[in-house]
């Protein structure tokens, strides 16, 4: 198995710029998250989705959508690209609720944007 | 913000135990508290969870004070590669659902 995959592994953006960081795993769990990651920083949940067509806002939503229209994939968009969105940005998956399931995480994606 | 405190850096020789402290005193009665370690900035890897019951598998072990408001993780024998930072952690709730509130962790040097 593949686990959680992520691309693209690096990014540069120029600000007001879009992109879509993709993630797909290949474990068919439920639950999927979106976290980035600043320097010296713990985790911050952007967003996180409990099945296909569910998503909900995490701790820092501002700045991004995500949509989840397969139990696979679950892209993050990012519609105008600005320099406080530099980070690095995590993909998780977990078959049932995070209290009650470890998290497996994708390798990230670093962004920079200028 | 985190619901658990935890050293900022801690240092340990190779082939010794490693000894992980974390205070988690507000932590409910049905909460779980999960490790994770995060190396070299690859993404997280589950460690252990554990409720009430000391925890062992084939990575580390987990002791939950009987009050439940502080545990240590234990990595028997360390070795290089378990340089990393180790984040303990236990959920808040979440409009409907939960999550997990991660905070800055401990960096775990193994020193030879």
């Amino acid at each position: 198995n593949a686990g959680v995959t992520q691309t693209p592994k690096f990014r540069i953006l120029k600000i007001g710029q879009s992109m879509t960081l993709q993630c797909t795993q290949d474990m068919n769990h439920n639950y999927m998250y979106w976290y980035r990651q600043d320097p010296g920083m713990g985790l911050k949940l952007i967003y996180y989705s409990v099945g296909a067509g569910i998503t909900d806002k995490g701790e820092v939503p501002n700045g991004y959508n995500v949509s989840r229209s397969t139990t696979e994939d679950f892209p993050l968009r990012l519609e105008l690209a600005a320099p406080s969105q530099t980070s690095v940005y995590f993909c998780a998956s977990s078959y049932g609720q995070p209290n009650n399931s470890p998290l497996h995480f994708g390798n990230g994606t670093r962004l920079t944007v200028t | 913000d985190a619901k658990t405190t935890q050293p900022p850096s801690m240092d340990c020789a190779e082939g010794r135990a490693a000894n992980l402290p974390c205070n988690h005193s507000t932590i409910s009665g049905n909460e779980y508290v999960y490790w994770y370690r995060q190396i070299h900035s690859q993404g997280p890897q589950y460690i252990i969870h554990g409720l009430k019951n000391n925890e062992t598998n084939e990575m580390a072990s987990l002791i939950i004070t009987e009050d439940r408001k502080s545990s240590t993780l234990i990595l028997p024998h360390a070795t290089l590669r378990d340089t990393a930072v180790y984040y303990c952690i236990v959920r808040v709730p979440m409009d409907s659902n939960y999550q997990l509130i991660w905070g800055a962790g401990t960096k775990l040097i193994i020193k030879p």
